[in-house]
């Protein structure tokens, strides 16, 4: 059983589009970050939360912490080819020390 | 930013045979890395943890005597595949853990692609 649960897992739009991925749990974490990878290359930061409810920004991407520190969702404005990857989401438990525990994946693609 | 290095990026292996993959942090030290799985369109499962000096921890179902963590340095950790077979090939990723520690900040290496004939 997955600790951190993403949906959906799999998405295909077209540019100019919005989407949402949702990272789920029923476990408290103290961080949470996502991350995009690319094919063949190692993952990277896009974001760390920290406080529950906090919404951080950056360029067309929005990514908020839910209350109870438990979920997360990382929302992209009108999509562009450039945002193709695999998102993922990644938390240390609250007293699970500095271990991260990524989530299962969403594999975004957009397109012309 | 924080750099972390693997080496090497791809190595094909015939079964049977011994690879090593190395993981480098090039402008920090990192008393912690990790190391990490991943099969083709799924996410990262963490192997081990390891720690400069002191003797790796496995997540369960992580064969040690398999994998072969070495964390000999401040700045190198490597992951031994022993006598591999053709499931073991996968792509592996190290992460070295940052300065900000509250925050598991932590900086990926770029991935060792590994495939067994």
């Amino acid at each position: 059983t997955q600790l951190l649960e993403q949906s959906p897992q799999f998405l295909s739009i077209q540019e100019g589009e919005n989407l949402t991925v949702y990272c789920n749990s029923s476990s408290v974490f103290s961080s949470l970050q996502w991350y995009r990878q690319e094919p063949g290359e190692g993952p990277v930061l896009l974001v760390t939360v920290v406080t529950g409810g906090e919404v951080k920004k950056l360029k067309r991407l929005t990514f908020q912490f839910g209350d109870a520190r438990k979920d997360s969702s990382l929302h992209i404005t009108a999509a562009q080819p450039g945002d193709t990857g695999l998102y993922l989401c990644a938390g240390i438990l609250t007293g699970g020390g500095n271990k991260l525990t990524f989530g299962t994946g969403t594999q975004l693609k957009v397109e012309l | 930013g924080a750099v972390v290095s693997q080496h090497p990026s791809r190595v094909i292996c015939k079964s049977g045979t011994s690879v090593k993959i190395e993981c480098r942090s090039l402008d920090f030290q990192a008393t912690t890395m990790f190391w990490y799985r991943q099969f083709p369109k799924q996410s990262l499962m963490l192997m081990a943890t390891s720690n400069e000096g002191s003797k790796a921890t496995y997540e369960q179902g992580v064969e040690k005597d398999k994998f072969l963590i070495n964390h000999a340095s401040l700045t190198l950790s490597t992951l031994t595949v022993t006598s591999a077979h053709p499931e073991d090939s996968s792509f592996y990723i190290c992460s070295a853990l940052g300065l900000r520690i509250d925050t598991g900040e932590l900086f990926f290496g770029e991935g060792s692609r590994l495939t067994v004939l």
